[in-house]
Parts: C-alpha cells; sequence; structure tokens
C-alpha cells in the first residue's frame, strides 16, 4: 500500500458548483497534515495545513479522520482560478526529532466556465 | 525572502554530460528533498536528507547523487545524463511543512 493516495482525477466542475477530495494514508503514526497546490510548470505551495478538529479558509475547509486514516478537502463556490492540482501531504516516521514529509501523486481539478 | 533558491532555471544538456543542481535554503530547516516531476505526472523522491552529513535514497534514486555538507545547501549531481532524465526537478526543505524551490528544468538531447 501506498504511503499516502489520492484520487488522480481529472475532476472537471462547473464553476460555483461544490467539489471535495480525499487523501489516505497508511502511517497510523502521521502527526501532520497539508493541502498543497501547484498550478502547471509551478512549484508546488501550500494550501492549508489540517488539524485534527478541522479548518476552514475561506471557500476552503480541511477535515483529518483518524481512525480511517484519511484527510479531506472540500472547496466551495469553485472559481475558474481554483484549477490546479492538489497534492496531499503527511509526515512520515519521525527521525531525529523531526518529520519527513510524503506528497501524495495530486488530484487534478478543472473549473468549466 | 529567499526561502529556497535552485539554480539553474532551465539546462539542456548533451547525452553523457555531467552537471550539478544547486539549491539553497535560509530558513534553517533540516529536512531537505529533491524531486522530478515529469509531465503530466506526480511528484517522485529522488533522495531527501535530514541534517547536514545525512543523506537517504528516495524511490527514483539511479542516476543521482547528492550531498549535504551543511544545513543550507543540497546539491544534486547528474554523473552521465541519459534522455530519461529529462524533467523538472524540484528541490524543497521543511521543519513541519514543505517549502519548494522554483524548480530547474533539465533537457537531455
Amino acid at each position: 500500500r501506498k504511503e499516502v493516495e489520492q484520487d488522480p482525477g481529472p475532476f472537471n466542475v462547473p464553476e460555483g458548483a461544490t467539489v471535495a477530495f480525499n487523501c489516505t494514508y497508511s502511517n497510523s503514526a502521521s502527526q501532520s497534515f497539508f493541502w498543497y497546490r501547484q498550478d502547471c510548470r509551478k512549484e508546488p505551495k501550500l494550501l492549508m495545513s489540517v488539524y485534527s478538529s478541522g479548518n476552514e479558509d475561506g471557500r476552503f475547509t480541511a477535515q483529518l479522520n483518524r481512525a480511517s486514516q484519511y484527510i479531506s478537502l472540500l472547496i466551495r463556490d469553485s472559481k475558474l482560478s481554483d484549477s490546479a492540482t492538489y497534492l496531499c501531504v503527511v509526515n512520515g516516521p519521525a527521525d531525529f526529532g523531526n518529520e519527513k514529509l510524503t506528497f501524495g501523486t495530486g488530484t487534478r481539478l478543472t473549473i468549466i466556465p | 525572502n529567499a526561502g529556497v533558491t535552485q539554480t539553474p532555471k532551465f539546462r539542456i544538456l548533451k547525452i553523457g554530460q555531467s552537471m550539478t543542481l544547486q539549491c539553497t535554503q535560509d530558513m534553517n530547516h533540516n529536512y531537505m528533498y529533491w524531486y522530478r516531476q515529469d509531465p503530466g505526472m506526480g511528484l517522485k523522491l529522488i533522495y531527501y536528507s535530514v541534517g547536514a552529513g545525512i543523506t537517504d535514497k528516495g524511490e527514483v534514486p539511479n542516476g543521482y547523487n547528492v550531498s549535504r555538507s551543511t544545513t543550507e545547501d543540497f546539491p544534486l549531481r547528474l554523473e552521465l545524463a541519459a534522455p530519461s532524465q529529462t524533467s523538472v526537478y524540484f528541490c524543497a526543505s521543511s521543519q513541519r511543512e514543505a517549502f519548494f524551490g522554483q524548480g530547474t528544468r533539465l533537457t537531455v538531447v
């Protein structure tokens, strides 16, 4: 089983719709979780951290389900500018007090006018 | 505001040539990573480092070498370039969340 798994998509969603992605992880000891956004031919950038209680940033909501070992990202009222690849990131086994991050392969989202 | 700096941004190599991709971070992060990304594909980890003097292989290390003599620098060396190494290379560093350089677009012809 891969350490971090995502549905690669593509998700083609009309503008204004709500879309959700899930990501599963294999290491039950993982402590930190993130969603990154990558635009075409650009470097990935942090979208938001994912906290145990769930967190919201404008139109974006992230949730963590430790029992089932998955995290989710919900995008409401989607905009054309949300078109990108969304990467799920989980920390791996801790070494020397730090955390090695593992990236999923990403879910491609296209918002259709 | 430098963060993670990669050089060069673009490079064309001939088969069999060697080069070093440079990566420097100024955030005092312990973890550093090198990824490659082929068109339409996800990131593949080449090598990573947990601190100065310590490196380890990722999932696609063949054809590459790294060193980590300081906390700030993590160069990636290609010894005998092959067309299969044509890709975009990203360097990243992390203490908790990761920060990426802008990438190096490498073409081997």
